[in-house]
């Protein structure tokens, strides 16, 4: 997999938007951008995926830069309920394995 | 409802004595994975599987065991568990190819303690 590298944790108010950086700069032309959460000790939770346009549905947006060596993940009116570990993955592609790496801790605050 | 199911939730058991973990989904997902989640360490994949009869190690491997005998259904056995077993762990699907495994679903996390 792809190297990413994500702050340790992040603060954001409730309402407002939470943006969370991911670095991957040794991404391949062929890699994909993954994006997932846990809330404390349930089951991650898949959110958003993207290659090297923009995307978004209904949980987030996904903002990938034009080199594609980093991305952000944007939560566009952050909630108590979104505190939870972000984890943003670029697994090799089509290759099997998973790896989750350490993630960003959000804590969203009222 | 979409989901996948592992039993039991919770689990106290010694060491040695042998022991399953079932994870089941109904989502007719050809891919089906494993984790463990400890503290410091994060999640590791321990085996996964990309269809019926077809099954590969993951990171972590040893002491545990899989089959996949049926598409819906993942077991975990761990034939002579250890105190180092102690764990959360996690069962996950998904399609299969073209990149879809690594959309996955997760269950809700079976916590095992042995002592």
């Amino acid at each position: 997999d792809a190297k990413t590298t994500q702050p340790t944790s992040m603060d954001c108010a409730e309402g407002r938007a939470a943006n969370l950086p991911c670095n991957h700069s040794t991404i391949s032309g062929n890699e994909y951008v993954y994006w997932y959460r846990q809330i404390h000790s349930q089951g991650p939770q898949y959110i958003i995926h993207g290659l090297k346009n923009n995307e978004t549905n209904e949980m987030a947006s996904l903002i990938i830069t034009e080199d594609r060596k980093s991305s952000t993940l944007i939560l566009p009116h952050a909630t108590l309920r979104d505190t939870a570990v972000y984890y943003c993955i670029v697994p090799l592609y089509n290759f099997n394995k998973f790896y989750f790496g350490s993630g960003t801790k959000l804590n969203v605050k009222p | 409802e979409a989901q996948v199911t592992q039993n039991p939730r919770y689990l106290i058991t010694v060491t040695g004595k042998k022991l399953t973990v079932t994870c089941s989904q109904n989502m007719n997902h050809e891919y089906m994975s494993w984790y463990r989640q400890d503290p410091g360490l994060g999640l590791r994949q321990i085996y996964y599987s990309m269809n019926v009869e077809v099954t590969d190690k993951g990171d972590v491997p040893e002491g545990y065991k899989v089959s996949r005998k049926e598409k819906r259904n993942f077991p975990l056995i761990l034939e002579s568990p250890s105190p180092n077993q102690t764990s959360l762990y996690f069962c996950a699907s998904s399609l299969s190819g073209s990149g879809r495994q690594y959309e996955q679903y997760f269950g809700p996390g079976t916590r095992l303690t042995v002592t």
